[in-house]
């Protein structure tokens, strides 16, 4: 059974618009959460994390905001900029490793 | 601080070859686990390993092995190729794996063609 879930393979949104990226979880008992970002043909690289005692981590023009009620994470992107496409995973650390999603290819348009 | 480097960066093999690809983490690194990407999929887990251990393993066949070395170097050997194994691996090195709450980085790939 999948532990992080992202259910929309893909994003389209408008340059200067918001994107908004979502993640679910099962399992609670691991507090830390991640999302990466992917270029075609180029290793992951960590973009933002955070940790179950915030439900918000701000990092310019990316925010992460963590719902533990509904086992729920989004990444928010203000304003959207052409470089930000790319594949989003979001992941959990776990005890035996880290968990991701299948990722988010988001396309902003010019 | 060197970087998680993944040797080689791409590879052509026919079908039933054996392949090792290597992967070096980032220095006081113990844990490296290994991902496989297809074109429109996510990243698939392999196994993970730390200290010299596999501590978890994906969903993949047996052909798929790999091993870790004192040095924590890392690497995955694919035997009896299939055209389907052609992909993108990701070999992706941290402190301790989950254990730890931090992130954990990744090499740029090694891009396998099967033939």
């Amino acid at each position: 059974d999948q532990q992080v879930k992202q259910n929309s393979p893909s994003l389209s949104v408008q340059e200067g618009r918001i994107s908004i990226l979502n993640c679910d979880y099962t399992n609670s008992m691991f507090d830390y959460f991640l999302w990466y970002k992917k270029y075609p043909a180029e290793g992951p690289t960590f973009l933002i994390s955070i940790s179950s005692i915030k439900d918000k981590n701000e990092d310019g023009r990316f925010t992460v905001f963590l719902n533990k009620s509904a086992k729920h994470l989004s990444l928010h992107i203000v304003p959207s900029q052409p470089g930000d496409s790319a594949v989003y995973f979001c992941a959990q650390n776990g005890i035996l490793g880290i968990y991701f999603g299948s990722g988010t290819k988001l396309n902003v348009k010019p | 601080k060197a970087g998680v480097t993944q040797t080689p960066r791409y590879l052509i093999k026919t079908r039933g070859q054996q392949v090792t690809l290597s992967c070096s983490p980032i220095s006081g690194h113990r844990s490296v686990s290994w991902y496989q990407q297809t074109p429109g999929q996510g990243l698939q887990f392999l196994f993970e390993y730390f200290s010299e251990t596999q501590r978890n393993k994906g969903n993949f066949p047996g052909r798929f092995s790999g091993r870790q070395f004192s040095n924590s170097r890392s690497e995955m050997n694919v035997s009896t190729l299939e055209l389907g194994d052609s992909a993108l691996y990701l070999c992706a090195s941290s402190f301790a794996g989950g254990l730890v709450n931090t992130e954990a980085f990744f090499g740029q790939g090694t891009r396998l063609t099967v033939v």
